[in-house]
């Protein structure tokens, strides 16, 4: 079965310094894709930052980066200098080559502490 | 920027009624998806559309749900006779299947409650 699990319901973190929210997965496919996605209070998903799984070069967008350990099956998202936008429930996803539809993990529900 | 909308915001119903929740994705876009919210958990896959039928569906989606592109426009989808268990928000998404795999746009969502 195709799971990710994110194991933090909740983390909080200081305006203007660093977190990171973790995501482990299970897949038996070679081709696939990561991804987080960001729900603010306005309900809608957008997409934070993707992964391709056969680049081992981690993938970065401005503040937001990841640290992603193929053997290990775990992806994580760094939020650097952390602003009060940022507070928004976290979701870590997947997709395989093969597929279309995205596998979703439970969420994190970031705070940001002015 | 083109967005995905979603019509209602939030229904409520009674148990045992119909309810359609539209979508109109993004123009260009050829997959469309269901996804479902209920509240404090995981968001869920329901359903994804391509070429004017479906291509995958969750175990969730039984005989209660369907989906239709009746234009070239909207995306809707029904829920026959909704139960309790069927309150949860609802989002549909679309993604154009180009070189981004799995960037899907979502909608804001609608909340359905079912009393």
């Amino acid at each position: 079965a195709q799971t990710v699990t994110q194991s933090q319901p909740e983390m909080s973190v200081q305006e203007a310094e660093t977190v990171t929210l973790s995501c482990t997965y299970d897949t038996s496919e070679s081709d696939y894709y990561l991804f987080w996605y960001k729900q603010p209070p306005s309900r809608q998903m957008i997409l934070v930052i993707r992964q391709e799984a056969y680049k081992q070069q981690n993938a970065t967008e401005n503040r937001f980066s990841v640290n992603f350990q193929k053997a290990a099956k775990s992806f994580s998202l760094k939020i650097s200098d952390s602003q009060l936008g940022d507070a928004a429930m976290y979701f870590c996803a997947y997709i395989t080559g093969s597929a279309r539809q995205l596998t979703f993990g439970s969420g994190t529900q970031l705070t940001v502490l002015p | 920027e083109p967005e995905v909308t979603q019509t209602p915001s939030h229904q409520v119903t009674q148990m045992g009624q119909e309810v359609i929740l539209r979508c109109v994705p993004i123009s260009n876009h050829l997959y469309f998806y269901w996804y479902r919210q209920i509240l404090g958990q995981k968001v869920e896959f329901l359903v994804s559309f391509y070429n004017n039928e479906i291509s995958e569906k969750s175990e969730i989606f039984d005989d209660q749900f369907s989906v239709e592109r009746p234009d070239g426009s909207n995306f809707t989808l029904k829920i026959r006779s909704t139960k309790l268990e069927d309150s949860a928000m609802y989002f549909c998404a679309s993604t154009s299947g180009g070189a981004e795999i799995g960037e899907l746009f979502f909608g804001e969502g609608s909340r359905l409650t079912v009393l």
